[in-house]
């Protein structure tokens, strides 16, 4: 099985700040990598997918890169509205989800 | 407008058995894989299963293979997860999510709003 290991595990950072998120892959996953946003109460969204692709709709104050087995997730200006849990997902095998990293404003 | 709307979560024995049912309008359904992903209280994301679009293809995680069997009816626009042999660890927001083309492994770009399944004696 293909685990997923995100970084850090929660956050807190200043209105305007840049904010990077790590998913490590325990194996090569190619770009098969897309990234969530999920607030409080509601369904997770799609913000990024194959890596480093903005899904429909999506700000470009978010952005992402990596493959393999190393991948990052930007905020370049976070907004209060930025609130959420952000998880990982590969799809190369099935699919896994990291443990996912909660931003707050500080 | 595309929808996703969940159904059949309840209260369950340990043991016992419950069929989840997705209903979804907006999109060719059968141009679209599809998954369930669960969501215990308070805790992460957990990709339970998936189909792809011809229904000749599936995947389980391995917490619920063996346990739980999915589904789908492309001429009634519906997705199922047949679930048996029910577990406390099963309790959780069962969400219904279409991926982003035809097969399962691949981004989910629509969800549902979930059913909650509990699992309690």
């Amino acid at each position: 099985d293909i685990q997923m290991t995100q970084s850090p595990s929660s956050l807190s950072a200043s209105v305007g700040e840049r904010i990077t998120i790590t998913c490590q892959a325990s194996q090569d996953i190619s770009d098969y990598l897309n990234w969530y946003q999920q607030k409080p109460g509601k369904a997770p969204r799609l913000l990024i997918y194959d890596a480093s692709n903005l899904a429909i709709g999506v700000s470009s104050r978010f952005s992402a890169s990596g493959s393999r087995t190393e991948f990052t997730f930007t905020i370049s200006s976070l907004q209060p509205e930025d609130t959420a849990t952000y998880y990982c997902q590969q799809f190369e095998t099935l699919s896994t989800f990291g443990g996912g990293t909660k931003v707050e404003i500080k | 407008e595309v929808h996703l709307v969940e159904s059949g979560g309840s209260v369950v024995r340990p043991g016992g058995s419950l069929r989840l049912s997705c209903v979804v309008s907006g999109f060719t359904f059968d141009d679209h894989g599809m998954s369930w992903v669960r969501q215990a209280p308070g805790k992460g994301l957990e990709w339970v299963s998936g189909i792809n679009w011809s229904a000749d293809d599936t995947g389980y995680a391995d917490s619920v293979k063996a346990r739980f069997t999915i589904s789908r009816d492309n001429a009634k626009n519906s997705l199922h997860l047949q679930m048996n042999s029910l577990r406390a660890e099963d309790t959780a927001l069962y969400y219904c999510v279409r991926n982003k083309d035809g097969s399962y492994e691949q981004a989910l770009d629509v969800w549902g709003q979930g059913t909650m399944v509990t699992v309690s004696s």
